[in-house]
């Protein structure tokens, strides 16, 4: 099925540990996007990728860094995991300009 | 940059109940869109939809773009429709999200 597909679904860490989440679409999408679900609150953009070769930051991007790997493919690594990135991310996809976005289902990450 | 503000933050229904839910937002965009968030936590693409009115059985969303706002109405509500709904709009290159309507249907 098309769609965009996150690795791992669930994920717990120690403090100062990291680990590379892992999304990649099969929809040929040219932009994609990481953000962060926190409770009661909407998503939060943490990096996108406008285009292959692209990557900026979004609004909270502090303690990430992200890699475009090819067009399909986008991950997002904490070099030293924080309790306070406890969170649900997820990976989005979309086609340059006014177009929807497609999500992942997600990475529940828990810091400890 | 762009705010987002949706109403009401909780909803209550009863089975077969109709709803409003609204997003209104702060300036001009070129993509708006309302997702679903069931209890598992998936995010589903309800519509895309910038402006006008678009339907999909029971659910249909409507958006002026010019006032700045964006209406989903859901009729005759069944418990599987509970969960949280957001608004998400974008402006230059960054889609925004409301803090979502938060609805519960009780059977």
């Amino acid at each position: 099925n098309a769609g965009v597909t996150q690795t791992p679904k669930f994920q717990v860490l120690k403090t100062g540990q990291s680990m590379t989440l892992q999304c990649a679409q099969d929809m040929n999408h040219n932009s994609m996007y990481w953000y962060r679900q926190d409770p009661g609150m909407g998503l939060r953009l943490i990096y996108y990728s406008a285009s292959e070769g692209t990557t900026d930051k979004g609004e909270v991007p502090n303690g990430y860094n992200v890699s475009r790997l090819n067009k399909r493919e986008f991950s997002l690594r904490l070099e030293s995991a924080a309790p306070s990135q406890t969170s649900v991310y997820f990976c989005a996809s979309s086609e340059s300009g006014p177009y929807g976005y497609t999500f992942g289902s997600g990475t529940r990450l828990t810091v400890v | 940059g762009i705010q987002v503000e949706q109403s009401p933050p909780d909803l209550i229904l009863q089975e077969g109940a109709n709803s409003t839910l609204r997003c209104n937002f702060s300036d001009s965009v070129n993509n708006l869109q309302w997702f679903h968030q069931n209890p598992w936590g998936q995010l589903i693409n309800l519509f895309y939809i910038p402006s006008g009115t678009k339907q999909n059985g029971r659910l249909s969303a409507t958006t002026v773009a010019t006032e700045r706002y964006s209406l989903l109405y859901i009729s005759s509500s069944q418990t599987t429709d509970s969960g949280v709904y957001f608004c998400a709009v974008k402006g230059f290159q960054k889609l925004v999200f409301g803090t979502g309507t938060r609805l519960l249907v009780s059977p």
